[in-house]
């Protein structure tokens, strides 16, 4: 069955450092891959996505990766914020019109 | 500009009990909509999902049902809650068939603890 492991469930780093999220899928070929950071008591919000074909996604200080022959994506926070503690949920989908979650890593970033 | 509620907020429920939480989504038509259920502590579980009115596909049976009476209503239902349906409830919504363009949009949530 399809898998879906995220690193750590949780992740401190110290305020200004680079924050990377790991994302690693079995038994599944996605044809994209989706994240989100999720606040507690609250929806996830959803923040990038990235597509079998790219190999590197960007937005402001958020970065991307997605190599489908080791079956992991990496996102990362640089000059991370104490702002930016939170819990990222990576997500697959493909053909199907649903998506698969994984369990989330909580990240949280010292001043 | 697209916008989705979801209410209540929070519930406490005896076992038992019936349930009933809804979704709308306003700024769009023809969503796919999506009900997740998340565990203290863990990932979302997809329960229920729906392309049109009327079109439900369940994930996991279980003690929930799930209806889409209008194009951007979709609630989900139950007879007679059980103390393992506690949780956090999700609905969510996304542009279809193009979604691989899109993520998803989540409501705020429905924190439910059946007593």
């Amino acid at each position: 069955s399809q898998k879906i492991e995220q690193n750590s469930e949780a992740l401190n780093i110290q305020e200004g450092k680079t924050a990377t999220l790991t994302c690693n899928y079995t038994n599944y070929s996605p044809a994209y891959l989706q994240w989100y950071r999720q606040d507690p008591g609250r929806g996830p919000v959803f923040l990038l996505l990235i597509r079998e074909n790219e190999k590197e996604k960007r937005k402001e200080r958020l970065k991307v990766t997605f190599d489908t022959t080791l079956k992991q994506s990496l996102f990362h926070i640089t000059a991370s914020q104490p702002a930016d503690s939170a819990t990222y949920l990576c997500a697959l989908g493909g053909s199907a019109r649903q998506l698969t979650f994984g369990s989330g890593t909580q990240l949280t970033v010292l001043p | 500009s697209q916008t989705i509620h979801q209410w209540p907020a929070t519930l406490v429920q005896p076992v038992g009990s019936p349930l009933s939480l809804e979704c709308t989504v306003e700024g769009t038509s023809n969503p796919n909509l999506y009900w997740y259920r998340q565990a203290a502590g863990r990932g979302l579980q997809l329960l229920f999902y729906s392309v049109g009115i009327g079109q439900i596909s369940s994930e996991v049976p279980q003690n929930l049902s799930a209806s889409r009476p209008q194009d951007r209503q979709f609630i989900l239902s139950s007879k007679k809650l059980l103390l393992s349906d506690s949780g956090f409830y999700l609905c969510a919504w996304s542009k279809g068939p193009a979604q691989a363009n899109y993520g998803y949009t989540f409501g705020s949530g429905t924190r439910l603890t059946v007593v």
